[in-house]
């Protein structure tokens, strides 16, 4: 199990450029998560899918930002234009199923930095 | 409305001292609790969940977490620290929907 996939691991960008973070989440695994954290605002979901289909997009802060999952085995989160604001780190997660008792496997995060 | 609230920013015990991390949660229904450890530059890692049944939930890394109903407490614990456990832990409820809330999080330093 190779676990969750994300990549880059880093990513600096100037202000206005298009970003774009990538996920594979661990093969079978029926709901994704975007997770962002940073130290003032700690860790927000920012949108999540049950079988490719978005289920809350509630989290996301602004139309700059968005994300789709074309097939199980790969989702993306764009934003565009960034701003210095978005600076933080952004975590995929996926789990097995809807079921509550499901705990979340996480990737390792993109740490992005908007210049 | 579903939270969890850890009500300390950091937790410093010797090794091999017993250790507490704090967890309070206000759910509506029965709670699904859980615990993740997040070491620098890494995801969050599970280390446990309580569901139903027993309050003692025993999970990775000799880590155990105790569910008190009165006190709507889910405190992780483990009877002997290692220089290891230091990181950064989160408590987390999910909703019916699936969606996990987490507090703000607990630095632990042990100390050798």
């Amino acid at each position: 199990d190779a676990g969750v996939i994300q990549s880059p691991r880093h990513e600096v960008t100037e202000m206005g450029q298009e970003v774009t973070l990538r996920c594979k989440p661990i093969s079978g695994h029926n709901s994704l998560f975007w997770y962002r954290q940073t130290m003032m605002r700690g860790l927000e979901l920012l949108i999540y899918f049950n079988n490719n289909v978005p289920i809350d997009d509630s989290g996301m802060p602004e139309d700059r930002f968005s994300a789709k999952m074309p097939n199980a085995s790969f989702s993306t989160l764009k934003i565009q234009p960034s701003e210095p604001r978005d600076s933080a780190v952004y975590f995929c997660a996926s789990s097995e199923s809807r079921f509550r008792g499901s705990p979340l496997h996480f990737g390792n995060g993109t740490r992005l930095t908007v210049t | 409305a579903q939270s969890v609230a850890q009500p300390e920013d950091q937790v410093n015990v010797a090794e091999g001292n017993p250790l507490t991390v704090k967890c309070t949660y206000s759910v509506s229904g029965n709670p699904y609790l859980f615990w993740y450890v997040q070491y620098p530059n890494r995801g969050l890692q599970f280390l446990l969940k309580y569901i139903t049944g027993d309050n003692l939930v025993k999970g990775s890394y000799g880590f155990e977490a105790e569910f008190n109903k009165s006190q709507t407490s889910f405190h992780l614990k483990k009877p002997s620290a290692l220089v290891s456990d230091s990181a950064l832990y989160f408590c987390a409820g999910n909703t019916n929907a699936g969606k996990s809330t987490f507090g703000d999080g607990t630095t632990l330093t042990v100390k050798p």
